[in-house]
């Protein structure tokens, strides 16, 4: 049972651009959370989503990032016209369908996006 | 909003050594709570969740106690060895769904 993918493992883009980050979670997983960890600080929650739905995007920035986990494909986080405090480690986790209580959560190798 | 402390922010010890990190949560009504391990430029390991209805976990040389009452969790590692190196990372779920706080973790060095 392969882990939590992400790709890619490393992004460079300039001002302005657009980045995307993909996560695919493990199999039989339908819990995707992402997290991004600045330089220096801890990781923050940005946002929790199922299939087709965002249950929490509470730790989201208002403008440019958006999250997506479609019925068919990875989960995906868009950052629109990136600014350089945008470069930092954004990983994905992913949990099974829990029950009572919330369940292990099992973190990806991150995406380390760095804006130039 | 639940904010969680480690201490201390960094440790420098001789191999061998048994030690103690700790971290501290404020509010107290969680359902589990995390150990994570990070090594520099990598993801995250969970080492060890231990339920609220438990007092620790074992795994290993690995210990982790909870005190929910209190608001704090250790995490206790014996005989530590150099490849214990990393950044040890505490959590918590926040609010009514697994959203995860975390702690800005402890970073370990174990020198042969």
């Amino acid at each position: 049972n392969a882990g939590v993918m992400q790709n890619p493992r490393h992004l460079v883009r300039r001002r302005g651009q657009e980045a995307r980050l993909r996560c695919s979670p493990m199999k039989g997983h339908s819990h995707v959370y992402w997290y991004r960890q600045l330089p220096e600080e801890g990781l923050k929650f940005m946002v929790y989503l199922q299939k087709e739905n965002i249950i929490d995007e509470s730790g989201m920035p208002k403008e440019r990032f958006s999250a997506e986990f479609p019925k068919e494909g990875p989960s995906i986080l868009r950052i629109q016209q990136v600014v350089r405090g945008d470069s930092a480690a954004y990983f994905c986790a992913s949990s099974p369908p829990t029950g009572p209580y919330p369940d292990t959560q099992y973190f990806g190798p991150g995406t380390r996006l760095t804006v130039l | 909003k639940q904010e969680v402390t480690q201490i201390p922010a960094a440790l420098s010890v001789p191999e061998g050594e048994n030690l103690v990190l700790n971290c501290s949560f404020t509010d107290s009504a969680i359902y589990n709570l995390q150990w994570f391990r990070q090594d520099p430029g990598k993801g995250l390991t969970s080492l060890l969740l231990i339920q609220s209805s438990q007092r620790e976990q074992t795994s290993g040389r690995l210990n982790a106690s909870l005190d929910k009452s209190s608001g704090r969790s250790t995490l206790y590692i014996a005989a530590s060895q150099p490849g214990d190196s990393a950044t040890y990372l505490c959590a918590v779920p926040d609010g009514g769904y697994s959203t995860l706080t975390f702690g800005k973790g402890t970073m370990l060095l174990v020198s042969p």
